[in-house]
């Protein structure tokens, strides 16, 4: 079936420092992928999304690319804040459902 | 935006009792979801349900039940709780406009249940 697989944490980085979260997908179809963030004490935000292969979902400085070839879709950043240090999920939407990674925790500190 | 808000942010219940984890959205979305998130698991699929009085079974929807009787509001039942049930509970709700090949979910902030 289905499924999500992204890199495991807890990632630490000094504030500036370049940010790589790897995910890949195991899929039948043509799925939308997605990374949500989870601020302390809060449920899951939409980060970015793609849609189909080659598509690079894009927000806050944040970018993944939709490449089909390597069924992935790494979330990149190139300068990271305090700010980002929180929770990161790769999810897969095919249909009606939904799969989701496990979490990676970020903590950035100054 | 769309809003969807859970009854309580915190819950502490005993062994055996009767629990009821509610959830409400506004953007009358005909999907809703019940998810649990432990540390190592991620987000585990208990039940969701395509429109009201209709649901469907999960990952993991043993030892729970759910109830839409209305569009808007999706419950969680912990018919006897056990302290294998404490866990950070979230909701979702999504709309999948016709035409397009995806849509994306939007969550709640989450109930912390604590079973003793």
């Amino acid at each position: 079936g289905d499924s999500v697989t992204q890199m495991e944490g807890p990632v630490t980085l000094s504030e500036e420092a370049f940010l790589t979260i790897n995910c890949t997908y195991t899929a039948t179809g043509y799925p939308s992928l997605f990374w949500y963030v989870q601020y302390p004490g809060e449920g899951l935000q939409l980060l970015l999304k793609a849609t189909k292969a080659d598509d690079k979902g894009s927000n806050k400085g944040f970018e993944a690319t939709y490449r089909k070839e390597t069924t992935s879709f790494h979330l990149e950043k190139g300068s990271v804040q305090v700010s980002d240090s929180a929770v990161y999920f790769c999810a897969l939407n095919a249909g009606n459902q939904f799969y989701f990674g496990t979490g990676t925790s970020l903590t950035v500190i100054p | 935006d769309v809003k969807v808000t859970q009854s309580s942010r915190y819950l502490v219940k005993r062994t055996g009792e009767k629990v009821f984890l509610e959830c409400v959205q506004d953007m009358d979305h005909e999907n809703m979801f019940w998810y649990r998130q432990d540390p190592g698991l991620g987000l585990r699929l208990i039940y969701f349900s395509y429109d009201v009085k209709m649901k469907e079974k999960g990952d993991i929807p043993e030892g729970y039940s759910v109830s839409r009787e209305k569009k808007e509001r999706f419950s969680l039942i912990l018919e006897s709780a056990s302290t294998n049930q404490t866990s950070m509970y979230l909701c979702a709700s999504s709309y999948w406009p016709p035409g397009q090949g995806s849509h994306e979910q939007f969550f709640g902030p989450g109930t912390r249940l604590t079973v003793l």
